[in-house]
């Protein structure tokens, strides 16, 4: 069974560029979840994709979109770049659709914009 | 809105001792869950230990054990005997049990280091 994957490791972009993250979810799973995590602070949550609809958002702005695919991978998509953007980008999988599914996370996305 | 605080920014403790790291949180639900992760600076999210909130018996996973005292509103995470591969970043978590999003909260994280 493979795990949750995630590309590229490391990201380099400048102030008002566009990026594209991606993650692959674990077999079997059908939602993804995405997260911020700025230095030395906690994961943020961004945004979740059930089924490759967008099941909830956290406190970002739009220029923080998604994507779901039918296999149920998906992508992370920032436009205009700023440098408080430089994070580390994590997400992550889980079965969905039960009371309880337990998130199994991907090794992230380190963006760093200059 | 969930907030989690981890008021310990950093903690220590010898190899094969016993240490515990505080979490409290506030919300006004009566149905979530509660949990622990670590992240070793291979950076990958590895959940620990979870609990449910309408579980009175404290949830244990091998060494790691939690005290959870819901009216408090506390979570803490006891690690016993530690092992120099505990050494990491943990973190608590919430997520509610009610509704269809898994968003978790995090708190801000203890960077635990374990001295041999």
């Amino acid at each position: 069974e493979t795990g949750v994957t995630q590309s590229p490791t490391h990201l380099i972009k400048t102030r008002g560029q566009q990026v594209t993250l991606r993650c692959s979810s674990q077999s079997g799973h059908n939602t993804v979840s995405w997260y911020q995590q700025a230095l030395g602070q906690g994961p943020q949550f961004i945004f979740q994709y059930y089924r490759e609809e967008e099941n909830g958002r956290g406190n970002f702005p739009p220029r923080f979109s998604g994507l779901q695919f039918p296999n149920y991978s998906s992508e992370l998509n920032v436009n205009a770049l700023e440098l408080d953007d430089s994070a580390l980008y994590l997400c992550a999988s889980s079965g969905g659709g039960g009371r309880y599914n337990e998130q199994f996370f991907g090794p992230g996305t380190r963006l760093t914009v200059l | 809105a969930q907030t989690v605080t981890q008021s310990q920014p950093e903690m220590s403790v010898q190899e094969a001792e016993t240490v515990t790291l505080s979490c409290t949180y506030d919300t006004s639900e009566s149905d979530y869950y509660l949990f622990w992760y670590k992240q070793p600076p291979s950076r990958q999210m590895i959940l620990v230990i979870r609990q449910e909130a309408y579980k009175q018996q404290n949830a244990t996973e091998n060494r790691f054990s939690v005290n959870f005292q819901k009216a408090a509103k506390s979570f803490s995470l006891k690690i016993s005997d530690s092992q120099l591969g505990d050494a990491a970043m943990y973190f608590c978590a919430y997520r509610s049990a009610q509704g269809g999003s898994e968003k978790l909260v995090f708190g801000k994280g203890t960077k635990l280091t374990v001295n041999p």
